[in-house]
């Protein structure tokens, strides 16, 4: 799996739209981008993910460059709420099986009053 | 949307001792689950990978000997930490995918905090 570069931590004023980038230059063709966050003490909460394509959710957008060597996680109106870490995953998973995530150190978000 | 269950919370024990950790996929059956590892101020190290009705895939340094995994049912997988000592204090994570989902969306519990005296 193609190894991911997040920021170590970022700060964000509430209700502002709070951007985190992720590297993924080894990408391969067929490797998803995964992104979860975790806020302290609690197990991982999954995102968003996609492969080519800008995708969104009701958590959030995913924005992939042309060339997929970087993504970026949009969260429209930050709240205290969303303060967490960030981890951005490059995963090549087949489907109809579950495959195991590895994971980085992932972004520091901080949301701010 | 789905989830998953973990218990305990949080155990402590005291060392030499075994702890059974418990994860259950509430509204859906599950057959691979994955159990991580968290070490204060660390990312999610993965443990082993538990598939329904066989042997646990363990990664590579995790002790297969001390670290049981069982996976009993669609639904329930048990982790078993043998003989614990205080370096095994950690938080102890486990994820289950749903077969009707992305393979990488994954659901994971609320974690167990271990502490060994």
């Amino acid at each position: 799996d193609a190894k991911t570069t997040q920021p170590t931590s970022m700060d964000c004023a509430e209700g502002r739209a709070a951007n985190l980038p992720c590297n993924h230059s080894t990408i391969s063709g067929n490797e998803y981008v995964y992104w979860y966050r975790q806020i302290h003490s609690q197990g991982p909460q999954y995102i968003i993910h996609g492969l080519k394509n800008n995708e969104t959710n009701e958590m959030a957008s995913l924005i992939i460059t042309e060339d997929r060597k970087s993504s970026t996680l949009i969260l429209p109106h930050a709240t205290l709420r969303d303060t967490a870490v960030y981890y951005c995953i490059a995963a090549l998973l087949y489907g109809g099986s579950q495959g195991n995530l590895i994971f980085g150190k992932g972004t520091k978000l901080s949301v701010k009053p | 949307g789905a989830v998953v269950s973990q218990h305990p919370s949080w155990v402590i024990c005291k060392s030499g001792t075994s702890v059974k950790i418990e994860c259950r996929s509430l509204d859906f059956q599950a057959t691979t689950m994955f159990w991580y590892r968290q070490f204060p101020k660390q990312s999610l190290m993965l443990m082993a990978t538990s598939n329904e009705g066989s042997k646990a895939t363990y990664e590579q340094g995790v002790e297969k000997d001390k670290f049981l995994i069982n996976h009993a049912s669609l639904t329930l997988s048990t982790l078993t930490v043998t003989s614990a000592h205080p370096e095994d204090s950690s938080f102890y994570i486990c994820s289950a995918g749903r077969p009707d989902r992305a393979p990488g969306e994954q659901f994971f519990g609320p974690g167990t905090r271990l502490t060994v005296l």
